[in-house]
Formats: structure tokens, C-alpha cells, sequence
């Protein structure tokens, strides 16, 4: 069955050091998106990415957030200056098309310490 | 903007019962309603989703209505095993890019 995966499982960094989070969508789909997950609160929408540009993001992706696709398999977001806040789960996920089933990965656990 | 809540954060039920889930959502545009089920080091995987133009739908144990006037969809999991142990959230979209979740329900079977 297809999956998302996403790298590295768990990063920790030092605040104010970039980040890069790392993920492989399913290889037809067209739309990539991230989500965070605070621990304990709910899953919040950061942004989506449609033929190279962004579709739509969230108030809480500000200018310190940027994604990516570098090559045909990629997706990656970076996150430029970390701040304590920014700890969080990082999911990635990917459909096909815009408003069908999303496929997640396994999330990335980002420690900022 | 579109805000969903959910209840209940905590259900157990004994194995073999059912378990309901509820959400309800306040932006009336909204359109989409998926369910994902998270288990414990894992993504959220979708479970069964409804669209607004749907009442209810059903596959298996799993079932999902919408009420679009109340504005409200709910999970129904029928015969409840100790697998479906797990988180599970609801959310709600409008603009076929951004989900927006509920808080999660963690659902315990007890054998």
C-alpha cells in the first residue's frame, strides 16, 4: 500500500537554529500539505502546495515557515529561526486531488529546546 | 473562521458495544467531513469520510452521519473490538486544501 514517510522521526534543536522536516508524498498525488500537533491540543493546518506553489496556509505559517518540493519526490518545510513554540508533531500528507482522502505519514516529533 | 469541536475526549465502552462519536462544526460552507483514527506513534489514517450532499454513510462496523441543518456529523462503531482502541478526530473543510480537526476522542475498549 502506498504511503507518506516522512524523516527524521524526531529531530531536537537548539532555538534559533534552522530546521528542515523531511517528506515523501504517495508519487501520483498533486496536492502536499503539513499539519503540527502541540502536545495536547488539537491538529492545526499550516499549509498546502499545489504545481509549485503554495495554495492556501495558515496564520501560524509566518515568514520563519517555507516549503519546498527540491526534485519530482520531495516536500520539504523549513523552519528558519526556531523558537521554543515550535515544538510540536509535524504531519505531512498528500491526496490526489484537492478535498479527497488525505494520506498522512508518521509525523516528526520536532523538540526545540 | 470554521471552528470544530468534539465529544467526547474520553469513551470507554466493553468490547462488543457500540461507540458514538460526535463533532459539530460552525461554518455552514463546509463540505467534507473525514474521521481519522490515530494509534500511538503512527499518522492519522482515515477512516470513512462524508460529503454535504450525503446524509450517511456506512462501511463495515463503521458509520458517519451529518445533519447539515444542526451541523453536525457523528461516528457510529458498532460491535467494538479491542483494535479500535486509538484516537480519533473529526474535521471539517470547505476549501478542498485545509482540514480543520477536531480535539480528538480517545476511545478504550475494555475486554
Amino acid at each position: 500500500e502506498p504511503e507518506v514517510t516522512q524523516t527524521p522521526s524526531h529531530q531536537v534543536t537548539q532555538m534559533g537554529q534552522e530546521v528542515i522536516l523531511r517528506c515523501v508524498p504517495i508519487s501520483n498525488h498533486l496536492y502536499f500539505y503539513w499539519y503540527r500537533q502541540i502536545l495536547g491540543q488539537k491538529v492545526e493546518f499550516l499549509v498546502s502546495f499545489y504545481n509549485n506553489e503554495i495554495s492556501e496556509k495558515s496564520e501560524i505559517f509566518d515568514d520563519q515557515f517555507s516549503v519546498e518540493r527540491p526534485d519530482g519526490s520531495n516536500f520539504t518545510l523549513k523552519i528558519r529561526s526556531t523558537k521554543l513554540e515550535d515544538s510540536a508533531m509535524y504531519f505531512c500528507a498528500s491526496t490526489l486531488t484537492g478535498g479527497t482522502e488525505a494520506f498522512f505519514g508518521q509525523g516528526t516529533r520536532l523538540t526545540v529546546v | 473562521g470554521e471552528n470544530v469541536e468534539q465529544h467526547p475526549s474520553t469513551l470507554s465502552v466493553q468490547e462488543g458495544d457500540s461507540a458514538v462519536i460526535k463533532c459539530t462544526y460552525s461554518d455552514s460552507a463546509s463540505n467534507y467531513f473525514p474521521w481519522y483514527k490515530q494509534e500511538l506513534g503512527k499518522g492519522p489514517q482515515l477512516i470513512i469520510d462524508i460529503r454535504s450532499n450525503v446524509g450517511e454513510k456506512k462501511d463495515q462496523r463503521i458509520a458517519v452521519t451529518l445533519n447539515k441543518t444542526a451541523k453536525h456529523f457523528s461516528l457510529h462503531i458498532t460491535e467494538t473490538q479491542p483494535e479500535d482502541s486509538a484516537v480519533y478526530f473529526c474535521a471539517a473543510s470547505k476549501s478542498n486544501y485545509q482540514l480543520i480537526w477536531g480535539a480528538g476522542t480517545k476511545l478504550i475498549i475494555k475486554p
